[in-house]
């Protein structure tokens, strides 16, 4: 059962076009959402993030939107740098039954092509 | 310089042969956890501390046992490691469990022959 999902497992996008990656979530206990950064060999970085109070957060070339009535939220990334050419996974957390969850979807990978 | 560590960075061993990968965090970190990423299922949770002596299992504990004695480490055993356990490990800690970016490690890569 994947909680959290990415359904384009990669995405090619020109230098300096707006770069889109979707993830798509089923539990409605999620109420932070994360976005991450992976380059080969080395461990995922925080890159931008959002609370379920809001619908938008933007950090400089990167934007997430949040739809909560379609439990759907995307990473905007403009313009698109080839140095962007990574690994990028979502992420929700929350609590639920007691528990705490925190929860990755599959990645997509992003190739920003010069 | 603020960092998660984690060793060894690479491991081959059997099956059924006790391991240990430390992971130590810097940072004063309350909340620490291990993840397994394999091809096409993304990173999984295996357990998570929320502070010393607080752990509690995430979504693929079976096979593992994890400890929090200190703050700052958090190391994951594999009592008899088997080959579905070859994947590629990451430990992460944040400031508080909620509402907190994630720092990763840089990977430890397991082969369990």
């Amino acid at each position: 059962d994947q909680q959290v999902k990415q359904n384009s497992p990669s995405l090619s996008v020109q230098e300096g076009r707006i770069s889109i990656l979707n993830c798509d979530y089923t539990n409605s206990m999620f109420d932070y959402f994360l976005w991450y950064k992976k380059y080969p060999a080395e461990g995922p970085t925080f890159l931008i993030s959002i609370s379920s109070i809001k619908d938008k957060n933007e950090d400089g070339r990167f934007t997430v939107f949040l739809n909560k009535s379609a439990k759907h939220l995307s990473l905007h990334i403009v313009p698109s740098q080839p140095g962007d050419s990574a690994v990028y996974f979502c992420a929700a957390s929350g609590w639920g039954s007691g528990t705490y969850k925190y929860i990755f979807g599959t990645g997509t990978r992003l190739k920003v092509l010069a | 310089e603020a960092q998660v560590t984690q060793n060894p960075r690479y491991l081959i061993t059997v099956t059924g042969k006790k391991l240990t990968v430390t992971c130590s965090q810097n940072m004063n970190h309350e909340y620490m956890s291990w993840y397994r990423q394999d091809p096409g299922l993304g990173l999984r949770q295996i357990y998570y501390s929320m502070n010393v002596e607080v752990t509690d299992k995430g979504d693929v504990p079976e096979g593992y046992k994890v400890s929090r004695k200190e703050k700052r480490n958090f190391p994951l055993i594999l009592e008899s490691p088997s080959p579905n356990q070859t994947s590629l490990y990451f430990c992460a800690s944040s400031f508080r469990g909620q509402d907190n970016e994630q720092f990763f490690g840089p990977g430890t890569r397991l082969t369990v022959l």
